[in-house]
């Protein structure tokens, strides 16, 4: 299947730390993305893991990928009010730039 | 490096009318996709070109089609326009060989919408 699945909301205080969790079906997946979309406008790539890994941290970013469960989950530290915006994971699988995605996390930060 | 660009970034067409949207991949790269967004289907892929060739076609109608010109630079029309393609289409652009090694830059989108 191609289901890849994402809670719709989370709701965090400015500051604090976002999880942004995704689930996936697919075992074959190869590389596994994080986009943001802010109102308006397109996709910006934030950050992605490869299959084989299990952890990738970037700045204030932190992917963790837990392939038997097949979840894939996003940390932002210090979140801010710009980072409200809509968060979408993504796979991915060999020889194709297909991208499938989750349904979208809409990240709202209050003061 | 210039990003990928997308006209017209909006759009207002009449159902039954067609609609030819472009897209200019960032200099060099040499695939581009397609994606619908709405908010009742989410992110669907339309179709992948690389090198003018369709390599990936996603689950759309034929009214859905695409071309990629010799400079990566792509098309997609949809004909006999319905009300449900009102939409946000996005186009992609990766690098090089075009396997999954390649991460995905997003154009602005063009934001279609039937009447």
């Amino acid at each position: 299947g191609e289901d890849v699945e994402q809670s719709l909301f989370l709701s965090v205080r400015e500051g604090d730390s976002s999880v942004i969790n995704c689930t996936y079906t697919d075992s074959s997946s190869t590389y596994l993305y994080w986009y943001k979309q802010e109102p308006g406008a397109g996709l910006q790539l934030l950050t992605y893991i490869f299959s084989n890994m299990d952890m990738k941290q970037d700045q204030r970013l932190t992917v963790l990928l837990n392939k038997k469960d097949k979840h894939l989950s996003l940390r932002i530290a210090d979140t801010q009010t710009g980072d409200s915006a809509i968060y979408f994971c993504a796979e991915s699988r060999w020889n194709t730039d297909k991208l499938i995605f989750g349904t979208g996390t809409r990240l709202q930060v209050f003061p | 490096k210039a990003g990928v660009t997308q006209t017209p970034r909006y759009l207002i067409k009449t159902r039954g009318q067609q609609v030819t949207l472009s897209c200019s991949p960032i200099s060099g790269h040499r695939s581009v996709s397609w994606y619908q967004q709405t908010p009742g289907q989410g992110l669907q892929f339309l179709f992948e070109y690389f090198s003018e060739t369709q390599r990936n076609k996603g689950n759309f109608p034929g009214r859905f089609s695409g071309r990629q010109f010799s400079n990566s630079r792509s098309e997609m029309n949809v004909s006999t326009l319905e009300l449900g393609d009102s939409a946000l289409y996005l186009c992609a652009s990766t690098g090089g060989t075009g396997g999954s090694t390649d991460t995905q830059y997003f154009g602005p989108g063009t934001r279609l919408t039937v009447l």
